[in-house]
């Protein structure tokens, strides 16, 4: 099976940095991704990781150590838009299924 | 290039109903995965078809099944409605492994809001 943890909540000033964690255990690791999910919205896609590293997409960069299953996805100069939840998902390619399972979700406020 | 259209966007249907929702997949995507989310948590996996047949389901009861279309498109059927099947229920369409891009990226639809009253 799988499980995937994240904080519940974090709270963070505008212009600031803020860092969300997710361990994660599954059986058949095949990547790692990162959704922003604003209230009654679509999950939209922020980043991949399948390799060890550090991955850096505009504000946002995210992290993967497989040996650890642990990732983290860090968020620069933040604004009020980014007050939204964050999952964090991991696909698992168990049987060629690649079926992707979700944690929590971290919902972020972003304060002035 | 479409994305993903899920509908209705929004039911209410009564305990013990029976409800159909329907998901169109983005232009060029072969796999539908279906997924419950209840309010304030992260979506649950419910299953995936690929080749019009599942391929991989979570934990969930068998009244809830699903369909694909040779056209990709899927539907999910759930049996005899709870109160608490009352969520958003979203699909997202994917290339399966090996036949597309480096991470194989999931495309969401809007959802379908159910209410089970």
């Amino acid at each position: 099976g799988q499980n995937i943890d994240q904080p519940t909540e974090m709270t963070a000033t505008e212009g600031a940095i803020v860092q969300i964690n997710c361990t994660y255990q599954t059986s058949g690791f095949n990547g790692l991704f990162w959704y922003q999910q604003h209230a009654g919205e679509a999950p939209t896609f922020l980043s991949y990781n399948v390799l060890d590293g550090l991955e850096e997409k505009g504000r946002f960069s995210s992290f993967l150590s497989r040996s650890k299953g642990y990732s983290y996805l860090l968020l620069k100069e933040l604004q009020m838009k980014d007050s939204a939840s964050y999952l964090c998902a991991v696909r698992d390619g168990t049987a060629g299924a690649n079926n992707l399972f979700f944690g929590t979700g971290t919902r972020l406020t972003v304060i002035p | 290039e479409t994305g993903v259209t899920q509908s209705p966007t929004h039911l209410i249907k009564t305990r013990g109903q029976q409800v159909t929702l329907r998901c169109s997949s983005q232009s060029g995507h072969n796999t539908v995965s279906w997924y419950q989310q209840a309010l304030g948590q992260g979506p649950q996996f419910i299953f995936q078809y690929y080749r019009e047949e599942e391929n991989g389901r979570g934990n969930f009861p068998p009244r809830f099944s699903g369909l694909q279309f040779p056209n990709y498109s899927s539907e999910l059927n759930v049996n005899a409605l709870e109160l608490d099947d009352s969520a958003l229920y979203l699909c997202a369409s994917s290339l399966a492994r090996g036949q597309g891009a480096r991470n194989y990226g999931y495309t969401f639809g809007s959802g379908t809001r159910l209410t089970v009253v």
